[in-house]
């Protein structure tokens, strides 16, 4: 069973860059039938879909996070990564990675809260 | 910018049926959208019920059903359990040139 840990810096100042890691476990990223994806919740909040990586590189994102957000793999290390830049408080939130596969974003990690303070 | 719209909130009995949709801004939700459904609890990951509308995932319990139902993803919960008290989201998926999935809202539902 597949096990996902998101891992990073709880606290973020503002202007600065968000990066956070997810390392996958009882899997393969380089699996080819996955994609594997950033979702988000701001507190008392509803989700929001942030982008997804595929093992090549090919990233897709959300149009309202275009612009100021990367992903990538390392499949060295089992591993993708976010990073997301210019934070503002509107960016505090937890921080979900997942697994997309043919049965849709079945596999997540527990979550880790990201605050933007200065 | 796509918005895909559910219940704010919603109330059933122990034991009784409700059904939850999820609609999108652009137009009926086919199965071309690949709907997922998923439950998610105070202080808990969301757990995922459903994929691709109307499959279920080995861990998904009997009473929780997917469909398509008058342009919408619908979830329906037939013999409701207090422990279905959650709050659900529905997630759907865009094609296109630049490929994304939008979160729905949420319904909270409340077992009362």
């Amino acid at each position: 069973q597949v096990q996902l840990q998101e891992s990073g810096p709880g606290l973020v100042k503002p202007s600065e860059t968000l990066s956070l890691t997810c390392t996958v476990s009882g899997g393969s990223i380089s699996n080819s039938i996955h994609y594997w994806g950033w979702i988000r919740q701001p507190p008392g909040k509803g989700l929001e879909w942030i982008g997804s990586v595929y093992y090549s590189g090919t990233t897709y994102f959300s149009p309202s996070l275009r612009g100021r957000v990367t992903m990538s793999v390392d499949t060295s290390k089992n591993q993708f990564s976010l990073k997301l830049n210019s934070v503002t408080a509107a960016d505090t939130a937890v921080y979900y990675c997942a697994r997309k596969g043919d049965s849709g974003y079945a596999d997540w990690g527990q979550g880790t809260l990201v605050t933007v303070s200065s | 910018q796509t918005v895909v719209t559910q219940e704010p909130s919603l109330t059933v009995s122990p034991g009784g049926t409700v059904t939850l949709t999820c609609a999108s801004s652009t137009g009926a939700v086919t199965s071309g959208y690949n709907a997922n459904w998923f439950q998610q609890k105070p202080g808990q990951a969301p757990r995922a019920l459903i994929y691709s509308a109307t499959n279920k995932h080995s861990w998904t319990p009997a009473r929780f059903s997917g469909s398509l139902l008058g342009g919408k993803a619908a979830l329906t919960l037939s013999g409701v359990q207090p422990e279905d008290e959650a709050e659900y989201y529905c997630l759907l998926y865009y094609g296109g040139a630049q490929p994304s999935w939008v979160f729905g809202g949420g319904t909270k539902l409340t077992v009362l």
